[in-house]
């Protein structure tokens, strides 16, 4: 079955660091990819998506590829602020797993001014 | 902007009683869905509607039950809330098929004591 296993936490990252976190997935279709993120004391909000292969989703500052050869699709920052501290989600969604979504289980990131 | 609203933000309840969680999504999506988080687990899918008076379950649908009378509400069921209950609860809704963007409610803290 589908399935998406990202990097634990939490991570914890000066001010302006550079930022990756892991995800990678296993699909039978061809899936729909997600980043989700739940600040404190709240849901979770859609933060980027890509659709298919090579794709490049993008906000806020926030970047992933989606990389079909390595089943991947990481999330990257340049340069992390405080504000950015928060739990992030990798998600799938595919035709063949219904109405389903699957989610990794979140990675924690504190960001220290 | 999608609104989906959680009746509860913070429940404690005794063992064994039924504990009613609500949610309303004012968009007029077709599907919607509830989590359970819990730490270390991410989101797992609890039951989910895809049009009114529909459902389906999720991946933990034990001990839970759920009611979609009308389209934009979606209640959650304790039948006789126990200990392992305690969780975060996630509503969420989303339009049409599989691999659209969830909107995620603010969550209700559940406590069983």
């Amino acid at each position: 079955g589908n399935s998406v296993t990202q990097m634990e936490g939490p991570v914890t990252l000066s001010e302006e660091a550079f930022l990756t976190i892991n995800c990678t997935y296993t699909a039978t279709g061809y899936p729909s990819l997600f980043w989700y993120v739940q600040y404190p004391g709240e849901g979770l909000q859609l933060l980027l998506k890509a659709t298919k292969a090579d794709d490049k989703g993008s906000n806020k500052g926030f970047e992933a590829t989606y990389r079909k050869e390595t089943t991947s699709f990481h999330l990257e920052k340049g340069s992390v602020q405080v504000s950015d501290s928060a739990v992030y989600f990798c998600a799938l969604s595919d035709r063949g797993g219904g109405f389903k979504t699957i989610f990794g289980a979140g990675t924690r990131l504190f960001v220290k001014a | 902007d999608v609104k989906v609203t959680q009746s509860s933000r913070y429940l404690v309840k005794r063992t064994g009683e039924k504990v009613f969680l609500e949610c309303v999504q004012d968009m007029d999506h077709e599907n919607m869905f509830w989590y359970r988080q819990d730490p270390g687990l991410g989101l797992r899918l609890i039951y989910f509607s895809y049009d009114v008076k529909m459902k389906e379950k999720g991946d933990i649908p034990e001990g839970y039950s759920v009611s979609r009378e009308k389209k934009e509400r979606f209640s959650l069921i304790l039948e006789s809330a126990s200990t392992n209950q305690t969780s975060m609860y996630l509503c969420a809704s989303s339009f049409g098929e599989p691999g659209n963007t969830i909107y995620f409610g603010e969550g209700s803290w559940l406590t069983v004591v």
